[in-house]
């Protein structure tokens, strides 16, 4: 069973689309994030969800919007996308926040294209 | 946020070769993470050190955190193919304990 899942894996669309990524974890923890992944493979975390509330929410365009249905769950919905979205974007999860050297948990990635 | 530099940023060796790669910061640490990203897939988790001047083993990988905290290393005997991969430390440290990434250090070992 995979344990951090992501859909879809691929996806290619123009400039200027709304598209949405979505996130699933079965390992019953409470905290879930995004982490977007440049060419360069820097990791960067976008957002971080505990429990379905927003915990950090680093500087990222307000055209990225999480949504969290339920602790299982976090999605990535993306407006009016850019050229400069085009990257790797991890879903992931771990135990709650508070506790030391967290175990990250990732997804496979999705890699998006923007044309 | 705190900044970690990983260096080399990129090794391309032969298999049998040891190498040693660097994670440093002028930040103090609560707990430092190395990961192993393979090609299309997502970083997996390593090795978790807390304690400074802690050394932790993992077969032919050898985990060293600073005496301060700041910094740590990490160091494979004999590389295979298989150790391919980006690797990378985290960090994290003050009172989040969501670790920060450095940029990692592409590793290829040849046949």
């Amino acid at each position: 069973d995979t344990a951090v899942s992501q859909t879809p894996k691929y996806l290619v669309t123009q400039m200027g689309n709304d598209k949405s990524i979505k996130c699933e974890q079965n390992l019953g923890h409470d905290t879930m994030y995004w982490y977007k992944q440049d060419s360069k493979k820097f990791l960067k975390i976008m957002f971080s969800y505990n429990n379905k509330e927003l915990i950090i929410n680093e500087t990222v365009p307000n055209r990225f919007s999480p949504k969290s249905p339920d602790k299982a769950h976090l999605n990535l919905h993306i407006n009016s996308l850019e050229l400069g979205d085009s990257a790797v974007y991890f879903c992931a999860s771990s135990l709650p926040s508070g506790s030391t050297g967290n175990t990250i948990y990732f997804g496979e990635g999705s890699w998006l294209t923007v044309v | 946020t705190q900044l970690l530099e990983q260096s080399p940023q990129f090794l391309s060796i032969q298999e049998g070769e040891n190498l040693t790669v660097y994670c440093n910061s002028s930040s103090v640490f609560s707990s430092l993470q190395w990961y192993r990203q393979e090609p299309g897939e997502g970083p997996v988790l390593l090795v978790t050190v807390v304690t400074g001047g802690e050394v932790k083993k993992l077969k032919r990988l050898t985990f060293q955190f600073g005496d301060a905290r700041k910094d740590s290393s990490l160091h494979i005997t004999a590389a295979q193919p298989g150790d391919t991969g980006l690797y990378l430390c985290a960090g994290a440290s003050g009172g989040s304990y969501i670790p920060t990434f450095g940029r990692g250090t592409s590793l290829i070992v040849h046949p």
